[in-house]
Order: C-alpha cells, then structure tokens, then sequence
C-alpha cells in the first residue's frame, strides 16, 4: 500500500501564476514532511520541509501548508516561473516517496 | 564539494550478470539510502544504513544486497539481474533523526540501469 500518494501525475499553469501541487498520507504518526523537485537526469533536490506540529512553512515563493485532519498537505508556488518547471515529490519521515507531479509552466 | 556521487551512470546488464552501484558522499552524513525510480511509482527505498558497518532493508530489498564498510560509500549490489530490476537507481546521504526534517537528503544524479 502507498503510503504517500500524489494523485496529479501533472500539472500545467501559466507564467505568474499559482501551482499548487498535493499529496496525501494514510498514517497520521508521520512527524514531518519534505518536497523534492528533480529536473530530468538529476536526482531529486530538497526543496522545504514542515513539521506535523504546524501548519504552514513558508521560504520564498514556496510556501508549504499541513492538514493533519485530512492527512494532506500541498506545495504552493507564486508566482510560477518556467524554470519551476519539473517533477515534484512529497515525501514523509520514514523514507516514503510520492509518486510525482510533473508541473508545468507556461512562458 | 562533490555532494554524492553515483558510478556508474548508465549501464546494461545480460540476464543473471552481476554488478555493483558504488555511491560515495563527501558530507560526513551518518545516513545513507538507495532508491529505485520507475514510471508511475515514485521512488521505492531498498535499503538504507545509520551508520557505518550497519545496513537495514527498505521496501523493495529483494534481489540486493547493500554493504557500508566505510562512511563515506554505500554499495548496491545486483547478484543475478533481472529484467525487472530495470530502473533508474539514486543513492542519498542525510544528516539522520530531525536533521532530515530540516535539510532532506541530498541525492546523487542516478545510474540508469537496463537488464536485457
């Protein structure tokens, strides 16, 4: 079973805009929570991380938001630029990996 | 600062060949993992180690074994490969516990391996 799911294989948004990517978890023990971005033949690079013990974490364009209710968390991007442009993946404390969003900008 | 390096990049592999996926870091990390990455499934750890002379299985260890004699290097290795061990392969290095949280890991840049 996953234990992380990101269920947008992709995502298209124009230049300037706000992506926001999701991802959803099935176990409410996992303490914190990161977002990777990989470009193709690269390995993924860390992006931002929050703890279960808030809700929102914010670094530049990039804001993370938790909802432990709904075992839920995002990755809001504004504005959008083409360089955004990659595969992104959620990931949770013990080792588990999203499946990814590919995302898309528009210039 | 090399960060973590993966040899070899690109590799094909005959039906019950073995190999091994060298992976060296240089950032004194106590944490070090290998991931295979295939379409639609995301990354899949297969096995990871804590510290150095100790490995632990992941999701998907079967047909791998892993060794971390040294801290700096965590190999991955094939004994008898299988088509279905074609993937693309990253080996990662973090700080370990909360510092994870903090700074993620850092991934080399993948083998892609093919078995024919």
């Amino acid at each position: 079973d996953q234990q992380v799911k990101q269920n947008s294989p992709s995502l298209s948004v124009q230049e300037g805009r706000i992506s926001i990517l999701n991802c959803d978890y099935t176990n409410s023990m996992f303490d914190y929570f990161l977002w990777y971005k990989k470009y193709p033949a690269e390995g993924p690079t860390f992006l931002i991380s929050i703890s279960s013990i808030k809700d929102k974490n914010e670094d530049g364009r990039f804001t993370v938001f938790l909802n432990k209710s709904a075992k839920h968390l995002s990755l809001h991007i504004v504005p959008s630029q083409p360089g955004d442009s990659a595969v992104y993946f959620c990931a949770v404390n013990k080792f588990y990996f999203g499946s990814g969003t590919k995302l898309n900008v528009k210039p | 600062n090399a960060g973590v390096t993966q040899t070899p990049k690109f590799r094909v592999l005959k039906t019950g060949q073995s190999m091994t996926l060298l992976c060296a870091q240089d950032m004194n990390h106590e944490y070090m993992y290998w991931y295979r990455q295939d379409p639609g499934m995301g990354l899949r750890l297969i096995h990871y180690s804590v510290g150095e002379g100790t490995t632990a299985k992941g999701e998907v260890p079967d047909g791998y074994n892993v060794s971390r004699l040294k801290k700096q290097n965590f190999l991955l290795g094939l004994e008898s490969a299988a088509p279905s061990q074609t993937s693309v392969y990253f080996c990662a290095s973090s700080y370990g516990g909360t510092a994870t949280a903090r700074y993620g890991y850092t991934f080399g840049s993948g083998t892609r391996l093919t078995v024919v």
